[in-house]
């Protein structure tokens, strides 16, 4: 079956514009991920969604970035007001379930430059 | 804090022979999943290999393999007959049982393969 998928690929946005970043799972997949993979922080988790609830949002830098999941699929990845420091590559994951051994499948990532 | 350390930032091969990464991590938890991911320059986060700390036996898929000291939380990649296509960025990860499947990455160690 088809893999992870995110949209759009690249990003180019003027400082303080809101951008929204979109992650299709793989079907069936209930647990999904977002990271982000920067210079100067490398891959450092954002957030996870089991179904349509976050357990967990602590990787989320500031109150700017937003993310919701609908019908147990798709994912929006919001940041408000985008900042230079913004600029990073945001990559979503998903796995069958949300337990730590699962093998959780990367999109190819949205690489996001705030000018 | 729960961190993982890869000590190489670059490593080069050359082709047909073998390589090891390094990498070490630190958690206070038993029940723990570790995961090597490749990263190509076409960013798409490839699962290597993984080990679940609760198995003695080292894992091993086809070229590839790991030498995991739980005592000394190491958690090492040995790729035999290094290929072109082993050219990537490697990332080391772990997760614990109760995290949800959150990953903690290293800083990631680039590999070269040399014709």
């Amino acid at each position: 079956g088809a893999g992870v998928s995110q949209s759009p690929s690249n990003k180019v946005t003027e400082k303080g514009k809101d951008v929204e970043l979109r992650c299709d799972p793989i079907s069936g997949h209930t647990a999904l991920y977002w990271y982000r993979q920067s210079l100067g922080q490398g891959l450092e988790f954002l957030i996870y969604f089991q179904g349509n609830s976050a357990p967990d949002k602590s990787g989320l830098p500031s109150d700017r970035f937003s993310a919701e999941r609908t019908g147990g699929s798709v994912s929006t990845l919001t940041i408000q007001r985008t900042q230079q420091e913004d600029s990073a590559v945001y990559l979503c994951a998903s796995s069958l379930l949300m337990w730590g051994r699962e093998t959780q499948y990367f999109g190819p990532g949205t690489r996001l430059l705030v000018l | 804090a729960q961190t993982v350390t890869q000590s190489q930032p670059e490593m080069s091969v050359q082709e047909a022979e073998t390589v090891t990464l390094s990498c070490t991590y630190d958690t206070s938890e038993s029940d723990y999943y570790l995961f090597w991911y490749k990263q190509p320059p076409s960013r798409q986060m490839i699962l290597v290999i993984r080990q679940e700390a609760y198995k003695q036996q080292n894992a091993t898929e086809n070229r590839f393999s790991v030498n995991f000291q739980k005592a000394a939380k190491s958690f090492s990649l040995k790729i035999s007959d290094s290929q072109l296509g082993d050219a990537a960025m490697y990332f080391c990860a772990y997760t614990t049982y109760n995290q949800g499947g959150k990953l903690i990455f290293g800083q990631g160690t680039e590999l070269s393969v040399k014709p």
